[in-house]
């Protein structure tokens, strides 16, 4: 079956511009995460939706950031304002709570950001 | 302090070697769950094994198996006969508190994995 998808695979922005990431989780999964990885280190966790809602958006760095789930399966993040900081690797995951135990999160390839 | 820490950034082992991969953790929880992931210069992360903080045995899912020393709060990773597609960076990762209603998850700094021939 289809796995976790995300795009665009590449964004180049410039700095001050608007962007939008766009993943689609695998069918069927209620729980959506969002993590940034900066080069060299292991993902951050920014966001996590369960349904539509945002059950915990403690990662988001500040007010630039926004995400949403509007019908419980896709997701789009959002910035603002982009800054040269914000280049990394976002990575999308999904997971099936049902499931139950262990709940391991799929990951997309995740969208590399560059902000020149 | 960091919640997730993996003391080597960088191993070289020779193929059909055993390997262990490093990583110690630090909560106050009692209920928590412990992750490794690859993920290969694609960039994809791949789920590899999972135990859970009240688990009685290793886990193992077949050539990975998790070393877990819960007193020393450790969970290192062990890979029987190492392969080339072996080669990777390798994340640490825990969740902390039960299963539901906790679910973000807090990664190492990873150990990157080169297997030689």
């Amino acid at each position: 079956g289809a796995g976790v998808s995300q795009t665009p695979s590449n964004k180049v922005t410039e700095k001050g511009k608007y962007v939008e990431l766009r993943c689609d989780p695998i069918s069927g999964h209620t729980a959506l995460y969002w993590y940034r990885q900066s080069l060299g280190q292991g993902p951050e966790f920014l966001i996590y939706f369960q349904g539509t809602g945002a059950a915990d958006d403690s990662g988001l760095p500040n007010d630039r950031f926004f995400a949403v789930r509007p019908e419980g399966s896709v997701s789009t993040l959002k910035i603002q304002r982009t800054e040269r900081g914000d280049s990394a690797v976002y990575l999308c995951a999904s997971s099936n709570r049902d499931r139950g135990g262990r709940n391991e999160q799929f990951f997309g390839p995740g969208t590399r950001l560059t902000v020149l | 302090a960091q919640k997730i820490t993996q003391t080597q950034p960088g191993m070289f082992v020779q193929e059909k070697e055993a390997v262990t991969l490093d990583c110690t953790y630090d909560t106050s929880d009692q209920s928590y769950g412990l992750f490794w992931y690859k993920q290969p210069s694609s960039g994809e992360m791949i789920f590899l094994i999972y135990q859970g903080s009240y688990d009685e045995q290793n886990a193992t899912e077949g050539r990975y198996s998790l070393n877990f020393q819960k007193a020393r709060k450790s969970a290192n990773l062990v890979i029987s006969a190492s392969q080339l597609g072996d080669s990777a960076m390798y994340f640490c990762a825990m969740r902390e508190g039960p299963n539901f209603g906790n679910e973000k998850l807090t990664f190492g700094t990873g150990t990157r994995l080169t297997i030689i021939p």
